[in-house]
């Protein structure tokens, strides 16, 4: 079965510095999501990703899905306390026949804590 | 995107007691689903919920246990039922839109004791 290891499981940072968390899938990725979610919150939404090689960027946060569709980095510029909380990986468990079929599978998670 | 919300937030219930949770999205979706995540772990799939035909469960969830109801495009209910203290977590909804980008409620953090 298909599973997502992240790194590092958790990171503190210095205010304005820059930081990158990596997801590592057993299997070939065919569509990859970045979510952050605060302690005991629901899951906001960050970046899908589904191409091999594609970049996407929003505010300072870009994520990336390598060539071989095995390995994402989601990479943070500037670094800001309201950066702070889990980054989660997650890819489709069932496949991706034509699109998501909703079953995410998710790595362990990254706790991230930016100091001011 | 979409725009998810549940009710309640959280709430703290009796051993053997049933709770219903609500899920409102703010545009029509074919998929639904209702996910749990367990204190210190990751978020599990429950069950599929698509309107009009019957929710579809994960192995280890039942619908005597975790009955869905999905009466239309835009809402659907999860009631966690006869209760137990295992059954503590964030219960959350979630959609698929076109283009499979996939969104998440704020959750519902139940507490049994």
């Amino acid at each position: 079965s298909q599973e997502l290891e992240q790194s590092p499981q958790s990171l503190i940072v210095q205010e304005g510095k820059n930081l990158t968390i990596n997801c590592t899938s057993s299997k070939t990725l065919y569509g990859l999501y970045w979510y952050k979610q605060k302690y005991g919150e629901g899951l906001i939404f960050l970046m899908m990703l589904q191409k091999g090689g594609e970049e996407k960027s929003h505010e300072k946060i870009t994520a990336k899905l390598d060539e071989k569709k095995q390995q994402s980095s989601l990479h943070i510029t500037a670094s800001q306390p309201s950066h702070a909380g889990i980054y989660l990986c997650g890819a489709d468990k069932a496949g991706w026949y034509g699109g998501s079929q909703g079953n995410l599978i998710f790595g362990k998670g990254t706790k991230l804590s930016v100091k001011p | 995107s979409a725009v998810i919300s549940q009710k309640p937030s959280r709430d703290i219930c009796q051993r053997g007691t049933s709770l219903t949770i609500q899920c409102q999205v703010d545009s029509q979706v074919t998929m639904m689903f209702w996910y749990r995540q367990q204190p210190g772990q990751s978020l599990t799939l429950i069950a599929t919920a698509n309107q009009g035909s019957e929710a579809t469960y994960e192995s280890g969830f039942v619908i005597d246990k975790f009955p869905i109801s999905r009466p239309n495009l835009t809402f659907s209910t999860l009631t966690v039922s006869n209760m137990s203290p295992e059954d503590s977590s964030i219960y959350l909804c979630s959609v698929v839109l076109a283009g499979s980008e996939q969104y998440f409620g704020p959750g519902t953090r139940l507490t049994v004791t």
